[in-house]
């Protein structure tokens, strides 16, 4: 496609459900990171790729988070027992290798009732 | 740690005011600066970049200076226009580090 593609686009949740939320970066970009964003606030980190390895995870903001990246492509972000905290828009970017421009997605909005 | 500041918003500005955004950063080495925009409705799009001391980047009509000595990065643009109302993001890229640090964001409201 021609840009990051989010899945779900919107997507509502009962507390201590696990959700999944997917994406699909630009091809060719070998990069990939996760974003949250709080309503309100800038935008925080959450995990980078650079293939399917993962070199810094650091912004992960518990063990309830986990996320994959496979054939250097689609990413999935798991988040298990899900609180009313977790309620975000959750944000996909990509770049190309050597590129510090990253391309954002449209997000999923997480509704954790 | 990294961080950035950027000033309060809501700005409101009638068409064809002087837009500045204030925004300062702390980071070592020497980071590469950035403002994204959000339009209402759409995803976040990088407006424009610098990647070293005193370059300037620029889109639009929207410029913004790398300063060093100031560790400042403030969006201007002489005339705005009311398809400029979005919320503004500041970031920055550390040395050595892919993700990205952003400002809380400024919501600019411009009127007819």
């Amino acid at each position: 496609g021609a840009g990051v593609s989010q899945s779900p686009s919107n997507k509502v949740t009962e507390k201590g459900k696990d959700v999944e939320l997917r994406c699909d970066p630009i091809s060719g970009h070998t990069a990939l990171y996760w974003y949250r964003q709080r309503l309100g606030q800038g935008l925080e980190f959450l995990i980078y790729f650079q293939g399917n390895s993962a070199p810094d995870k650091s912004g992960l903001p518990s063990d309830r988070f986990s996320a994959e990246r496979t054939g250097e492509s689609v990413s999935t972000l798991t988040i298990q027992r899900t609180q009313q905290e977790d309620s975000a828009v959750y944000l996909c970017a990509s770049s190309y290798p050597g590129y510090n421009e990253q391309f954002f997605g449209p997000g999923t909005r997480l509704t954790v009732l | 740690g990294d961080s950035v500041t950027q000033m309060e918003g809501p700005v409101t500005l009638s068409e064809e005011a002087f837009l500045t955004i204030n925004c300062t950063y702390t980071a070592t080495g020497y980071p590469s600066l950035f403002w994204y925009v959000q339009y209402p409705g759409e995803g976040l799009q990088l407006l424009l970049k610098a990647t070293k001391a005193d370059d300037k980047g620029s889109n639009k009509g929207f410029e913004a200076t790398y300063r060093k000595e100031t560790t400042s990065f403030h969006l201007e643009k002489g005339s705005v226009q009311v398809s400029d109302s979005a919320v503004y993001f500041c970031a920055l890229s550390g040395t050595g580090r892919r993700a990205l640090t952003f400002g809380s964001g400024t919501r600019l409201q411009v009127q007819p």
